[in-house]
């Protein structure tokens, strides 16, 4: 079965940590996503990459950075943490415009 | 730009009820559309996309949705409600040539006994 696989289902932070999200896909998918979710506003774009060491700015990129350095693995950074940045964090894969998106089971980020 | 407008944040159907979720969406070229659904503390899981071809395409779970181009909809229909159905469902736009999926705000389906 493919599968997009998220580190971590829950994660307590600090306010001014690091922090590293890892979503790893087993699909060989060119493109790679990372959205956070929140109630009210839906899934927004946070960065995504449509090739290894490539990343591009989605609708919300600030406070965060993304690495790609391996095709089947996509990190996110937030650089330094803060409390406006709780979220469920979603990854995403996709083959191709058509073929939709395969997700991660999620993080859950509280900073504290 | 695109946009997607599910109309309706929650439905609520009893079991064995007809389900519509309602999704419009603006797009200055032929889209690509898709539903996606989400239980609690989980990703989402793609239910079924329209990409060419016939319009009316089926999905997982007894769930299908037509694409009406004159109308600009992609609405999501099951004819009989099951309580497993509860959850929330996500209506999607990627227009072709363009990597980035629009998605809509969701409608949480509530299912009665």
């Amino acid at each position: 079965d493919v599968k997009v696989t998220q580190s971590s289902r829950y994660l307590v932070k600090r306010t001014g940590e690091k922090v590293f999200l890892e979503c790893v896909q087993d699909m060989d998918h060119e493109n790679m996503f990372w959205y956070r979710q929140d109630p009210g506003l839906g899934l927004r774009l946070i960065y995504f990459s449509y090739d290894v060491k490539m990343k591009e700015k989605g609708d919300i990129p600030e406070g965060y950075s993304v690495s790609r350095e391996k095709k089947e693995r996509f990190s996110l950074i937030l650089e330094s943490a803060s409390t406006n940045q709780t979220s469920m964090y979603l990854c995403a894969s996709s083959g191709g415009q058509g073929s939709g998106y395969t997700f991660g089971s999620g993080t859950r980020l509280t900073v504290v | 730009a695109q946009s997607v407008t599910q109309l309706g944040s929650h439905v609520s159907v009893s079991e064995g009820a007809l389900v519509l979720l309602r999704c419009n969406y603006s797009s200055s070229v032929p889209p690509y559309l898709f539903w996606y659904v989400q239980y609690p503390n989980q990703g989402l899981q793609l239910l079924l996309k329209y990409t060419t071809g016939a319009t009316l395409v089926k999905g997982i779970n007894g769930f299908e949705a037509e694409f009406k181009k004159s109308e600009t909809s992609f609405h999501l229909t099951k004819p009989s409600a099951h309580m497993s159905d509860a959850a929330e469902y996500f209506c999607a736009v990627t227009h072709t040539g363009g990597f980035k999926t629009i998605f809509g705000a969701g409608t949480r389906l509530f299912v009665k006994a």
